[in-house]
């Protein structure tokens, strides 16, 4: 059973908007992760927070900011976003290192 | 570079036939992990096997078997006897050194399963 959860399910906005994504996890896990995951496509890794010490995709543009409150929460901050934002958004935890990723349910981002 | 390829784009079964989703795996790393992810139409992606490189042992859970061969590079997943439940995009993972504490995780593009009762 997972033991990530991400708030809210679904999400629409207007690319005026200011909204959060959020993680939470609840397995002790030091490293959390953002992915995005458009359609038919595989995740792409957007962050991650290992051991509080953040990492970054080059290439993710800065209307995304993500926050890790502790190691058990994870914030995934949006604004100004364009349409092609729409996609699955998905946290996954791990122990760090080599540890496998578990996923949450991830949030249905439509940006309009 | 590290890749993986899932040829297989889109697979049809009739619900009971057994069905086997092929994963080949590129990697200069002596030490890596292999994976496999259930899809449902949920979203959430579901851990199913995790397997290291010095460890090329099958693996059976129920109806669910895995084929690693390092000498191939392939590790595939069979599923005996399916099930409506089981239809889903099943992706294979490729994980290899730790860098920053963590492994980024290569993905493959994933293959469709449909179990047509």
């Amino acid at each position: 059973d997972t033991e990530v959860t991400q708030t809210p399910k679904h999400l629409v906005m207007g690319m005026t908007n200011k909204k959060s994504l959020k993680c939470e996890q609840h397995m002790g896990h030091r490293a959390m992760y953002w992915y995005k995951q458009k359609a038919k496509k595989p995740p792409e890794l957007m962050f991650v927070y290992s051991y509080e010490k953040l990492s970054i995709n080059e290439s993710v543009p800065s209307r995304f900011s993500p926050e890790c409150p502790n190691s058990s929460l994870l914030n995934l901050h949006l604004h100004a976003l364009q349409p092609e934002d729409s996609a699955l958004y998905l946290c996954a935890s791990s122990q760090g290192g080599a540890d496998t990723q578990y996923f949450g349910p991830g949030t249905r981002l439509t940006v309009l | 570079a590290q890749k993986v390829t899932q040829a297989q784009t889109e697979i049809s079964v009739v619900e009971k036939e057994d069905v086997t989703l092929d994963c080949v795996y590129e990697t200069r790393d002596t030490t890596y992990y292999l994976f496999w992810y259930k899809q449902p139409p949920s979203g959430e992606l579901v851990f199913l096997i995790r397997r290291n490189s010095f460890d090329e042992q099958n693996e059976i859970s129920g109806r669910y078997s895995w084929n690693f061969q390092k000498s191939t590079s392939s590790f595939n997943f069979t599923i005996t006897a399916s099930q409506v439940v089981d239809s889903a995009v099943y992706f294979c993972a490729l994980s290899g050194g730790v860098s920053g504490g963590y492994q980024k995780v290569t993905f493959g593009t994933g293959t469709k399963l449909q179990v047509i009762p």
